[in-house]
């Protein structure tokens, strides 16, 4: 069974630039995949930041960005910020009408 | 405004039953797909299935086929999902979520809670 990964963590200054990563253990995430991106902070529902890759989702800031990187989907936090401190979840279509999340990655911006 | 207003927390013993409902407003509930996805406690997101409400169709992962049964009602813009022969294991918290017709989820439920205990 494909495996969906991404990072643990990561540590971000504010201001800084973070690139997040979600791959699977066997094979290329492509767009076909759909990839996309949510972001949760404890005790709160998921939000979604992007979908079909790189589209951000209505009132999402611009300093999120989605893309494929190699054989990865990605999202880039440019000039994070303070309340950027969540996990982060991705999310890859696998055919069929079937879905897998990513494990998270947790990002401390600091 | 878009929205989607899950049922109150549960609790149930060990090998009942839960239904967990979800209803929608403030957009045409036909139009679109809903998800399922549960947070076990200090866990990640793992999706459950999917429901289309104009038809029959439902996909569920394989991890829960045979246990989970999504169903909609048109008439009160409402999707269910019931879960049986709980565990422990499935203590979590569980969000519907529509999707965006773009293969995402795009608006969630605020969740709901499901303790499962003797």
């Amino acid at each position: 069974q494909n495996v969906v990964t991404q990072e643990p963590s990561f540590s971000v200054s504010p201001g800084g630039t973070v690139t997040l990563t979600c791959g699977l253990s066997s094979g290329s995430v492509s767009f076909k995949n759909y990839p996309s991106w949510y972001r949760q902070t404890p005790g709160q529902a998921p939000r979604t930041l992007i979908y079909t890759t790189s589209t951000r989702s209505s009132g999402v800031p611009d300093r999120f960005s989605g893309s494929i990187l190699g054989n990865k989907a990605a999202l880039t936090i440019t000039g994070a910020q303070a309340d950027d401190d969540s996990e982060y979840y991705c999310l890859l279509y696998m055919g069929r009408g079937t879905y897998v999340f990513g494990p998270g990655t947790k990002v401390t911006v600091l | 405004q878009v929205q989607l207003v899950q049922s109150g927390a549960e609790v149930k013993k060990p090998g009942a039953s839960v239904t967990v409902s979800c209803k929608a407003s403030g957009f045409t509930f036909t139009n679109y797909f809903f998800h399922w996805v549960r947070q076990a406690p200090g866990q990640g997101l793992e999706w459950m299935g999917q429901i289309n409400p104009t038809g029959y169709g439902t996909i569920y992962a394989q991890k829960f086929q045979g246990r989970v049964t999504m169903t909609k009602d048109t008439s009160t813009s409402t999707v269910y999902m019931e879960l049986s022969s709980l565990t422990s294991e499935d203590m979590a918290i569980y969000f519907c979520a529509r999707d965006s017709n773009y293969y995402a989820p795009d608006v969630w439920g605020q969740g709901t809670l499901v303790t499962v205990s003797s």
